[in-house]
């Protein structure tokens, strides 16, 4: 399976924008980019996926390098709320998405 | 939609017992999908189902874990017999093969002492 690397953990101020990066050298033509989120004491959320074009949608912005090797998630106006564990995860033609450790977003009040 | 559901919710057993853990995906969804998330390992794909028929299950520790779907509501984990070392927060994850977006339940916190 394609890795990908991420910041162990990130700090941000509430109310300013976030931008986690993730890279992903040996990401394939036919993978996608997926991010999941984790907030404590439960299970892992979706945010957002692409393929090569930027995207955008309620939760966030996925911004992909023109190369896809690496990634940036947006978050707009980070709230105390988004304070999880963010998961960037290459995934395949296959439904099977493999989860890696994630960054630790801490959100500053 | 009332989301995935999982039950128990917590589980404590004594080593040596049969545990099994239950999951109700979401209607409608046909990718069914098993995770064990521990400290020291962090989120682990155990197996999933597609259309209720088990595609990829390499992720299975050993024999003592089963898992079976024996329709498109409903799906069993079971580990016969337990060990502490298979204390962890278990999830189930659904989701539609034409958007791919997985769906996670709350989680069943399994202690075996």
């Amino acid at each position: 399976d394609a890795k990908t690397t991420q910041p162990n953990s990130m700090e941000s101020n509430e109310e300013e924008p976030v931008h986690l990066p993730c890279n992903h050298s040996t990401i394939s033509g036919t993978d996608y980019i997926h991010w999941y989120r984790q907030l404590p004491s439960q299970g892992p959320e979706y945010v957002i996926h692409g393929l090569t074009s930027n995207v955008n949608n309620r939760m966030a912005s996925l911004a992909i390098a023109e190369d896809r090797k690496s990634s940036t998630l947006i978050l707009h106006r980070a709230t105390l709320r988004d304070a999880a564990v963010y998961y960037c995860i290459l995934r395949g033609r296959d439904d099977k998405i493999i989860f890696g450790k994630g960054t630790r977003l801490h959100i500053l009040p | 939609d009332a989301g995935v559901i999982q039950s128990p919710r917590h589980e404590v057993t004594e080593m040596g017992q049969e545990v099994t853990l239950r999951c109700k995906p979401i209607s409608g969804h046909n990718s069914l999908f098993w995770y064990r998330q521990t400290m020291m390992r962090g989120l682990e794909l155990l197996i999933y189902f597609n259309n209720n028929v088990p595609i990829d299950d390499s992720g299975m520790p050993e024999d003592r874990f089963s898992a079976k779907m024996p329709n498109a509501s409903f799906s069993t984990l079971k580990i016969q017999p337990s060990e502490p070392r298979d204390s962890a927060v278990y999830f189930c994850a659904s989701s539609k093969t034409s958007t791919y977006e997985q769906y996670f339940g709350p989680g069943t916190r399994l202690t075996v002492t």
